[in-house]
């Protein structure tokens, strides 16, 4: 079946704009992650959604950074005033995350983010 | 605090030279434990799940083991096309959900 999505691939932007990140997660699959990964930083959690709710949002770097999702389904990064440090490959996985037990995430491809 | 430390940060093979790839964590109340696997450019990619100490889960060339302190990943007769980088992390509970806490990696090159 289809897995987790992401668009657009690469992303270069110039320091200062805005830019739009968009995940599309595994269908039923009701919980959503936001990760980013940079050289020397390792992958680092951003920001989690359950459903339409973002219960953890306590990776978000600064408050340029944003999340919203929709219709349990699609969900858009979003950020603001870009800097140079933002330059990062950002992943979005999914989980069925039913109860207690931790579910294993599966990983879209990635948006590779360049900020010049 | 939770922390997941990976041992080597890089390792090189001989294809056919097992070797076993470490990752070693402080966790209050361990509740998993994930490998994957990451290919250059490309998203991790889920290998193995380990919920409880003792336990052992098999794929392929590849077996993962866990204890209470650390898992390890045994790769045996390694070929070329495992080479790739192997990032193990665990589950850290939040609102319903589970955030990963990843280690660094092990990059692993196979070499013939």
């Amino acid at each position: 079946g289809a897995g987790v999505s992401q668009s657009p691939s690469n992303k270069v932007t110039e320091k200062g704009k805005d830019v739009e990140l968009r995940c599309d997660p595994i269908s039923g699959h009701t919980a959503l992650y936001w990760y980013r990964q940079s050289l020397g930083q390792g992958l680092e959690f951003l920001i989690y959604f359950q459903g339409n709710s973002a219960p953890d949002k306590s990776g978000l770097p600064s408050d340029r950074f944003s999340a919203e999702r929709t219709g349990g389904s699609v969900s858009t990064l979003t950020i603001q005033r870009t800097q140079q440090e933002d330059s990062a490959v950002y992943l979005c996985a999914s989980s069925p995350d039913l109860g207690a037990s931790p579910y294993e995430q599966y990983f879209g491809p990635g948006t590779r983010l360049t900020v010049t | 605090e939770d922390q997941v430390t990976q041992s080597p940060e890089a390792l090189r093979l001989q294809e056919g030279e097992s070797s076993s790839l470490n990752c070693s964590y402080t966790v209050s109340g361990l509740r998993g434990l994930f490998w994957y696997r990451q290919d250059p450019g490309k998203g991790p990619e889920f290998l193995f799940t380990l919920y409880s100490a003792g336990e052992e889960k098999e794929k392929e060339r590849l077996k993962a083991t866990l204890t209470k302190k650390e898992s390890f990943l045994h790769i045996t007769a390694p070929k070329p096309e495992d080479s790739a980088t192997y990032l193990c992390a665990v589950p850290i509970l939040t609102g319903g959900g589970n955030k990963l806490t990843f280690g660094t990696g092990t990059q692993l090159k196979v070499e013939l």
